[in-house]
């Protein structure tokens, strides 16, 4: 069974500076996506960014950035100049794409971002 | 608008009393399927449906069913809500669970069984 770990519960960084959160996932397949949704207090899921396992090129979004490293099974999000509106929640997301069930969640990382 | 719309938002219910969560989106999607959210656990997939009249069971479909009848629709039902269902929860929709698309979340449902 997939399984997505993020270790760090809370982070917190100051405004203006970069700040990286860890994931790392359990799988035996080689092709699936991986994903970083933000969940602000508002608690609506939103997707930050999205990765294509078969890829090698890390994908970007603006201040967000991802480092794979799919022999180690490792999804980090970077996420640069911090502002104050990043603080959330945020989610490391795992889908098979042969089975295409459903999307596994890690545990969730809470990042402050002061002023 | 392309959303996907949950309601209520919030409900407090007491134990055994049936109630409905409903779940609609606009987009056309096939997939859609729901999750509930528990501090310190994340998010955990409660049913799916790959399309009409075919639904699954996730990781934790104890005490829920679901249906499907119409392909933008996908009501959460709890016919005898216990103290263990309080919990947020998400509907969500994608186009094509097979082409890894992004899911669309609906605002969530706050529910507290009594």
């Amino acid at each position: 069974a997939q399984t997505v770990t993020q270790s760090q519960p809370e982070m917190s960084v100051q405004e203006a500076e970069t700040v990286t959160l860890s994931c790392t996932y359990d799988t035996s397949e080689s092709n699936y996506y991986l994903f970083w949704y933000k969940q602000p207090p508002s608690r609506q899921m939103i997707l930050v960014i999205r990765q294509e396992a078969y890829k090698q090129q890390n994908a970007t979004e603006n201040r967000f950035s991802v480092n794979f490293q799919k022999a180690a099974k490792s999804f980090s999000l970077k996420i640069s100049d911090s502002q104050l509106g990043d603080t959330a929640m945020y989610f490391c997301a795992f889908m098979n794409w042969q089975a295409g069930t459903a999307l596994i969640f890690g545990k969730g990382t809470t990042l402050s971002v002061s002023s | 608008e392309a959303q996907v719309t949950q309601n209520p938002r919030y409900l407090i219910t007491v134990t055994g009393k049936k109630l409905t969560v409903t779940c609609s989106q606009n987009m056309n999607h096939e997939y859609m399927s729901w999750y509930r959210q528990d501090p310190g656990l994340g998010l955990r997939q409660i049913y799916y449906s790959m399309n009409v009249e075919v639904t699954d069971k996730g990781d934790v479909p104890e005490g829920y069913k679901v249906s499907r009848k119409e392909k933008r629709n996908f009501p959460l039902i709890l016919e005898s809500p216990s103290p263990n269902q309080t919990s947020l929860y998400f509907c969500a929709s994608s186009l094509s669970a097979r082409l890894g698309t992004e899911a669309f979340f609906g605002q969530g449902t706050r529910l507290t069984v009594v």
